[in-house]
């Protein structure tokens, strides 16, 4: 099983809204991540977890926060967000580096925000 | 300058062709390398990982990466209609678990 599960698939909210995207594996990967990606350009790297620990924040406005609550789950909180926001949000996982070389990163299909 | 560059295409090519895409990059601490096919509105999938120096084969596709140049190709054979999609190039250091992505080439593969 190769998959990364995100949930909702399509969310509109407007800028007072809170909502969570949710995202979950079963590959015992151990490292987790959230990207943004807008139309026609590459994911941006948001946040990346590692032993359910943050271990990378790419200077993310503080709207967005991000959850790990334990190794198959990873969460982002929404709150107050903008209109420039609206994009696709992926989740990724992957082995932890310290598995070594043999690793790479799957996605999943995304949540398409829009915010109103 | 970007770390990873990555023609944004697009590329059109008639079915059954060869496609030819590649990345360059500037900083060799660089050692993993992935390719990932997205279509649109679709998260990416995996197609090709790599860590070493070489050719890697699997079915249609080709992953060649050359650590001295800096640069990496993936190649398509006998490319189909399907194969239409934004292909992008990743790439991560020894340490960090954070994958740098090139722009991404779209390409077309005309029936």
């Amino acid at each position: 099983d190769t998959e990364v599960t995100q949930t909702p698939k399509h969310l509109v909210m407007g800028m007072t809204n809170k909502k969570s995207l949710k995202c979950e594996q079963h590959m015992g990967h151990r490292a987790m991540y959230w990207y943004k990606q807008k139309a026609k350009k590459p994911p941006e790297l948001m946040f990346v977890y590692s032993y359910e620990k943050l271990s990378i924040n790419e200077s993310v406005p503080s709207r967005f926060s991000p959850e790990c609550p334990n190794s198959s789950l990873l969460n982002l909180h929404l709150h107050a967000l903008q209109p420039e926001d609206s994009a696709l949000y992926l989740c990724a996982s992957n082995y932890a580096r310290d598995r070594g070389p043999n690793t790479e990163a799957f996605f999943g299909q995304g949540t398409r925000l829009t915010v109103v | 300058q970007k770390e990873v560059e990555q023609d944004p295409g697009p590329l059109s090519v008639p079915e059954g062709a060869i496609v030819s895409l590649n990345c360059t990059y500037s900083n060799s601490a660089f050692q993993y390398f992935m390719w990932y096919r997205q279509y649109s509105r679709k998260g990416p999938e995996l197609l090709m990982y790599t860590y070493s120096s070489g050719n890697k084969e699997d079915g249609r596709f080709t992953a060649q990466v050359d650590k001295s140049s800096k640069y990496i190709s993936l190649f398509i054979r006998d490319s189909q209609p399907s194969d239409s999609a934004t292909y992008l190039c990743a790439m991560e250091k020894a340490a960090g678990n954070k994958l740098t992505f090139g722009g991404g080439t779209r390409v077309l593969v005309k029936p």
